[in-house]
């Protein structure tokens, strides 16, 4: 899972709760994304940041918001507007998201349950 | 459309055996092509990708993976499977997201490797 660290491991909701993932990188990468994963789904992204101070909306980004205050931190928190919230979340960064091709790596994941 | 298709759900496979895992993709222009294994409720791991140049491209752990452009595929070998190669495997391919510059990575659905003893 290399330099990133995704917080909390397990974390349970109650219908109507906003809750935050916590996902930071020591990779010095420029580009963070968010992941969510879904049972025979894949990996559909949420929200992709290509730089400090900047992010973008994924396929899925409804319900969900995020922050890039700082280049190594990208918390995602999910709203009680996220009608089906439980899954498996993934942060992601790699070195730029130009055209460049480099591989995105992956933190352990967040196992979102609401309860 | 930009995607990619993992056929299978599933491969078994015995210890010793050669594996593969097929993945066939549509996306416009050169395809950027990536394999990621995943082990339960952990993140993903890269395992190798394509960009250009020769179509065996080589991994880690062993695996090796063969660009087809006239098939449009990306299968993910290994002569000798290991029963510590049991996961989940995901090919991915890099696709513009709608208008914005960006390149997304588009993933498939996964194939669920099972090495037997």
């Amino acid at each position: 899972d290399g330099g990133i660290t995704q917080s909390p491991k397990y974390l349970f909701r109650k219908e109507g709760q906003n809750v935050t993932l916590s996902c930071e990188q020591n990779l010095n990468h420029d580009a963070m994304y968010w992941y969510r994963q879904d049972p025979g789904q894949g990996l559909r992204l949420i929200y992709y940041s290509q730089i400090v101070n900047d992010f973008q909306k994924g396929d899925i980004a409804e319900g969900y918001s995020v922050s890039r205050e700082k280049k190594e931190s990208f918390p995602l928190t999910v709203t009680s507007a996220q009608k089906n919230p439980t899954a498996f979340y993934l942060c992601a960064s790699s070195i730029d998201s130009g055209p460049s091709y480099n591989e995105q790596f992956f933190g352990p994941g967040t196992r979102l349950t609401v309860l | 459309a930009q995607s990619v298709a993992q056929p299978e759900d599933q491969v078994n496979v015995a210890e010793g055996n050669p594996l593969t895992v097929k993945c066939t993709y549509s996306v416009s222009g050169n395809p950027y092509l990536f394999w990621y294994v995943q082990y339960p409720n952990r993140g993903l791991q890269f395992l190798l990708k394509y960009i250009t140049g020769d179509n065996l491209v080589k991994g880690s752990y062993g695996f090796e993976a063969e660009f087809n452009k006239s098939q449009t595929s990306f299968h993910l070998k290994k002569p000798s499977a290991l029963v510590s190669d049991s996961a989940l495997y995901f090919c991915a391919v890099r696709a513009n997201f709608m208008n914005t510059g960006f390149q997304k990575l588009v993933f498939g659905t996964g194939t669920r490797l099972l090495v037997s003893p």
